[in-house]
């Protein structure tokens, strides 16, 4: 079936990066962008952008511009989200998904989270 | 960006019971609308895109309609396995994607 598996939880410092891994299997990846959202403590979905195709053609909300950069590695069905300079308020999980365009965009299946925590 | 907005924040509902969940856009997106359900310490699941269309292995019970600005998700026959959080998300004029700030559906 398609799936998409994320990385572990990560603990960072302010200012630090983290690089967040989507593999994913069960269907063409070089096929379908991957799009990244992440969600605070008990709060809701926030997009942070997506990568469209194997060219690497990315697009990234506003908020993140910057500071994130979405890559993806063909040879190994892997989506890969680096988050620079981190901040308390970075704190979150991270979401990748399938992106399947069409008639309407939409995210469909969404990887387990990861689990990010930046603290002093 | 186009914001979307959802009513209501929470709502309480018994088994059996049916539900509707709206979500207004800031301006028209057409039909292109999605809706997402949400677990507690899950990863969301796509329930209908397109406004209307269900998702393979989504149960009938769930419907969506809409066009314009104005979107509800039903739920026919609520079933314990519904109580979850509800998401609308646009993708009429992406980037940026916007998605609503959710609906919680707890069970009376």
């Amino acid at each position: 079936q398609v799936q998409l598996v994320q990385s572990g939880a990560e603990v960072k410092k302010p200012g630090a990066s983290v690089k967040v891994s989507c593999k994913g299997s069960g269907y063409s990846f070089m096929r379908f962008g991957i799009t990244w959202v992440r969600q605070a403590p008990g709060q809701g979905l926030e997009w942070m952008g997506w990568i469209t195709d194997n060219n690497g053609n990315t697009k990234y909300a506003e908020k993140f511009q910057g500071r994130v950069t979405m890559t993806t590695d063909t040879s190994t069905s892997t989506a890969y989200m680096e988050l620079r300079s981190l901040r308390p308020d970075d704190t979150a999980v991270y979401f990748c998904a399938r992106l399947v365009t069409g008639i309407s965009a939409r995210f469909d299946p969404w990887g387990q989270g990861t689990l990010v925590s930046v603290s002093s | 960006d186009i914001q979307m907005t959802q009513s209501p924040s929470s709502l309480s509902a018994s088994v059996g019971d049916r539900v509707t969940i709206t979500c207004r856009a800031s301006q028209t997106i057409y039909t292109y609308l999605n809706w997402y359900q949400q677990k507690p310490g899950k990863a969301p699941n796509l329930l209908i895109y397109a406004t209307s269309t269900l998702e393979s292995g989504v149960p009938s019970r769930f419907s969506g309609s809409g066009s314009g600005t104005d979107f509800t998700l039903t739920i026919s026959n609520v079933q314990p396995e519904d109580f979850a959080t509800y998401y609308c998300q646009q993708s009429y004029s992406s980037p940026p994607v916007t998605f609503g700030q959710g609906t919680r559906l707890e069970i009376k």
